[in-house]
């Protein structure tokens, strides 16, 4: 079975700190996607990783794909409330169908 | 804007009572998701549409069905609704199985009296 695990499970900070969230599996993906989730809606796609060592930058949000292609870590530079939300990682195994592995998600509260 | 929409956003159905909800996608992507996801859990995949190929997950009950009319359209149908089937249910799309993004509607809240 594949697992994507995130940790932590819940994070709530105050504005203007900083935070990272870690996606971990033991299996190698061809992509890596994060999404954020806002209560009553779906994922918004974030970003794609694909190529091992790979950063890419979304303005104060970082995100980088392990250089193995089993983890990913997201971080937040001055979290802001706007930045609540659940965020999930996918990975995708690759082959004939990429079918996407999700994590449980990490729930994140950012306090004004 | 290109979009994945769902209808509706909120769905109150009874214990046993047949409901059916809907996606439709202006993307026009080859492979359209059915997703469950529960309180603060995963979203867990149903089963998915290739063009008009229907793959259905192993563990997806046969009280859950899925039909694809043509590319823009898809529909969930429960059969025979239990309590434990009230969630939340994400319609999302990629343009075919090489592209691993997906696009997610907004999803709808199913509950279950």
């Amino acid at each position: 079975t594949q697992l994507l695990e995130q940790s932590p499970q819940f994070l709530s900070i105050q504005e203007g700190e900083n935070l990272t969230v870690y996606c971990n599996s033991s299996s190698v993906f061809s992509s890596l996607q994060w999404y954020r989730q806002e209560p009553g809606e779906g994922p918004v796609l974030l970003v794609t990783v694909v190529t091992g060592g790979e950063v890419k930058k979304l303005k104060r949000l970082t995100f980088q794909f392990g250089d193995a292609r089993k983890d990913s870590s997201l971080h937040i530079t001055a979290a802001q409330p706007g930045d609540t939300g659940l965020y999930l990682c996918a990975g995708a195994l690759g082959g004939g169908y990429n079918k996407l592995i999700f994590g449980a998600g990490t729930r994140l509260a950012v306090h004004p | 804007d290109a979009m994945v929409i769902q209808n509706p956003r909120y769905q109150v159905t009874q214990f046993g009572k047949p409901v059916t909800l809907s996606c439709s996608q202006t993307l026009n992507h080859n492979v359209m998701y059915w997703y469950q996801q529960k309180s603060s859990q995963a979203p867990k995949l149903l089963f998915h549409y290739y063009d008009k190929d229907f793959n259905n997950e192993a563990d997806t009950p046969d009280n859950f069905q899925s039909r694809r009319p043509n590319t823009s359209f898809c529909f969930l149908d429960i059969r025979s609704p239990g309590l434990g089937d009230a969630a939340m249910y994400l319609c999302a799309t990629s343009r075919d199985f090489t592209g691993t993004e997906q696009f997610f509607g907004p999803g709808t809240r199913l509950t279950v009296l």
